[in-house]
């Protein structure tokens, strides 16, 4: 069974900096995505970015890139230029890149502050 | 974008009581839908995988005759949490697959508070 792991309960960061969020995973797939969701005050699950596993490119989406590791099966999440509300619940997702594997698996999350 | 409602955002049941949470996916057709449950500062833990037109696929520990799931279209899946206790008060949130393109997408979530 696939496993994700996200090792920092809480971070922080001061506005305008740059924090990097950490996630590694298990599996003995080779075929797979990774996601990171924001989750704010308001429980709304929001996508930020989206990893598939046979791109060897890092994701990128505006402030927001990924660190993939495969070999070392780590997923790493760089909030640039940090904005108050970059502040949430984050949380690292693995799934099965197999049509009918389409469950998601999911870290702990890890609660990012943004201190102005 | 593809847009997943779910409906009741709140509800407040009395303890005894059923009380039905609704996942309907607006503009796509949606084959599997996933309802998963958080309790404060934790993570989603999957309750269930619901397919259409077939019995829903619980995960280990899940009570399938207390939280019963139906998935009676390609747009709508419903759970009925039966005979709520307090224990049962929790955050709902569904997430539907979208067929094309193996997208999925996620509700707003129903806060349910068992009195």
């Amino acid at each position: 069974a696939q496993t994700v792991t996200q090792s920092q309960p809480e971070m922080s960061v001061q506005e305008a900096e740059t924090v990097t969020l950490s996630c590694t995973y298990d599996t003995s797939e080779s075929d797979y995505y990774l996601f990171w969701y924001k989750q704010p005050p308001s429980r709304q699950m929001i996508l930020v970015i989206r990893q598939e596993a046979y791109k060897q490119q890092n994701a990128t989406e505006n402030r927001f890139s990924v660190n993939f590791q495969k070999a070392a099966k780590s997923f790493s999440l760089k909030i640039s230029d940090s904005q108050l509300g970059d502040a949430a619940m984050y949380f690292c997702a693995y799934r099965s890149g197999e049509t009918s594997g389409s469950r998601l698996t999911f870290g702990e999350g890890t609660q990012l502050t943004v201190n102005p | 974008g593809a847009v997943v409602s779910q409906h009741p955002s709140w509800v407040i049941c009395k303890s005894g009581t059923s009380v039905k949470i609704e996942c309907r996916s607006l503009d796509f057709q949606a084959t599997t839908m996933f309802w998963y449950r958080q309790f404060p500062k934790q993570s989603l833990m999957l309750m269930a995988t619901s397919n259409e037109g077939s019995k829903a696929t619980y995960e280990q520990g899940v009570e399938k005759d207390k939280f019963l799931i139906n998935h009676a279209s390609l747009t709508l899946s419903t759970l009925t949490v039966t005979s709520a206790h307090p224990e049962d008060s929790s955050f709902y949130i569904c997430s539907a697959r979208k067929q094309v393109g193996n997208t999925i997408y996620f509700g707003e979530g129903s806060w349910l508070t068992v009195v």
